[in-house]
């Protein structure tokens, strides 16, 4: 079975901080791993994809995701915020040969000037 | 043009209506997907068409019935909906469905079930 939690539905962060939205799987083989991004109105995009490469995985718009098979995490993070990184951010899990993506249930991303 | 296409964005519909959502993917991708987001809940895989042909329902009820002429379009037939039905239909596409290929989304069709 693959699962992923997301913790904290919400996270608050000042313009300029760094930003860690953390993302913790469980699968029973090692497992692909995605972080997406929903900005309001609009579907989801691909910020970044582990696929037993490097463990240090760098997205687009500054993000980038460590995976730790000894902690189980895939945590997102950016050293520092903009406005625009304003949205929600959902983790996503696969394990190799399932064939369905598990999503979690997102973490609200607020960056205050 | 963006690569998924999704009409309409927004759709309000009675209980006793019937009506349909259409995906268009321009990305030259052999699957396509239809998924229902909820407000605190995950993203809910409903269907999955691989090369026209679906390869997964994820026993979702049968007032919702999918459609996929092509590889390029995606349909979802709507009739005799329930008001817990109302929320985000997102459509995406992935090169095919394996394992890494990413998904690409369409905006969604916000609907309201009256």
């Amino acid at each position: 079975a693959q699962s992923v939690t997301q913790l904290g539905s919400h996270v608050s962060v000042s313009e300029g901080a760094l930003v860690l939205l953390r993302c913790n799987y469980s699968s029973s083989v090692p497992p692909y791993l995605f972080w997406y991004v929903q900005y309001p109105n609009q579907g989801l995009q691909l910020l970044l994809k582990y696929t037993s490469a490097a463990t240090l995985v760098k997205g687009i718009n500054g993000f980038e995701a460590e995976f730790k098979k000894s902690e189980t995490s895939f945590h997102l993070t950016k050293p520092s915020a903009h406005m625009s990184d304003a949205a929600e951010y959902f983790c996503a899990v696969i394990s190799p040969g399932f064939q369905k993506l598990v999503f979690g249930t997102g973490t609200r991303l607020l960056v205050s000037p | 043009e963006t690569g998924v296409t999704q009409t309409p964005r927004h759709l309000v519909m009675g209980m006793t209506n019937k009506k349909s959502l259409k995906c268009e993917q321009h990305l030259g991708h052999n699957a396509m997907y239809w998924y229902k987001q909820s407000a605190k809940k995950p993203l809910e895989l409903m269907f999955v068409y691989n090369f026209k042909e679906q390869t997964e329902n994820n026993s979702v009820p049968s007032r919702f019935s999918p459609e996929c002429p092509n590889s390029s379009h995606l349909f979802l037939h709507l009739h005799t909906l329930q008001p817990e039905d109302s929320a985000l239909y997102l459509c995406a596409s992935s090169q095919g469905q394996t394992d890494n290929s990413p998904l690409h989304f369409g905006n969604g069709t916000r609907l309201t079930v009256t």
